[in-house]
């Protein structure tokens, strides 16, 4: 199984700083149709997941422009350009290139 | 509107089944795949499987095989997962999902807690 491993495990930051999480697979998420499938999800306290973006760099309608996905092979990026009280909560990656399907471990995000 | 409305809590002792539904609404309910994702206590996501609406066809992670049986009812939109042989570590907050490019849709959740 493709294993995703995130960085940091918790993030506290101050309302209106950048917020930055990384997330790495264990193999290249490159489909052979050309595709990479990384998604990445928000999941609020007490509330189901919810996704902000997938295939990488695509955010989900609703989804406000201060999130931002990017990477490429191994090695992606989510960033919240400044971090607001609503975006308290756990992120997870999740890959859908390979069976089965897997997710990160996620990162607690936390205001300071 | 688009949603998923899943089945209430449940508890069960260990070594009985379990089958939690999920029922689209406010869509076409065969044209997107359905996954199942569960969340044990204060742990991170797990993928269980997905089923094809359409035609019924289901994979299932590694883990699960044996144990989940996934089906899905188009009279009623629903989708149905099932699983046998529960034990405590079975016990989790089990989400149906469907992911297009057009969105993710979640349900709210179903708490099944395996106890004796």
């Amino acid at each position: 199984d493709v294993v995703m491993t995130q960085s940091p495990l918790s993030l506290p930051v101050t309302l209106g700083q950048p917020a930055s999480i990384s997330c790495r697979s264990s193999q290249s998420l490159v489909h052979s149709d050309g595709n990479t499938y990384l998604n990445w999800f928000q999941q609020r306290p007490g509330q189901s997941p919810r996704r902000l973006i997938y295939k990488v760099s695509n955010r989900d309608s609703g989804v406000p422009d201060r999130f931002s996905g990017s990477g490429s092979g191994t090695d992606f990026t989510l960033k919240i350009s400044r971090v607001e009280a609503e975006d308290v909560g756990v992120y997870y990656c999740m890959q859908g290139t390979h069976w089965p399907l897997t997710f990160g471990g996620g990162t607690k995000v936390e205001i300071k | 509107q688009v949603q998923l409305v899943q089945s209430g809590a449940e508890v069960k002792k260990p070594g009985a089944s379990v089958k939690v539904s999920c029922k689209a609404s406010g869509y076409t309910f065969t044209s997107y795949y359905m996954h199942w994702v569960r969340q044990a206590p204060g742990q991170g996501l797990e993928w269980m499987g997905i089923i094809n609406p359409s035609g019924g066809s289901t994979s299932y992670a590694q883990k699960f095989q044996g144990r989940v049986t996934m089906t899905r009812d188009t009279s009623t939109s629903t989708v149905y997962m099932e699983l046998s042989s529960l034990r405590s570590e079975d016990t989790a907050v089990y989400y149906c999902a469907t992911h297009s490019s057009s969105g993710s849709i979640w349900g709210q959740g179903t708490m099944v807690t395996v106890s004796s």
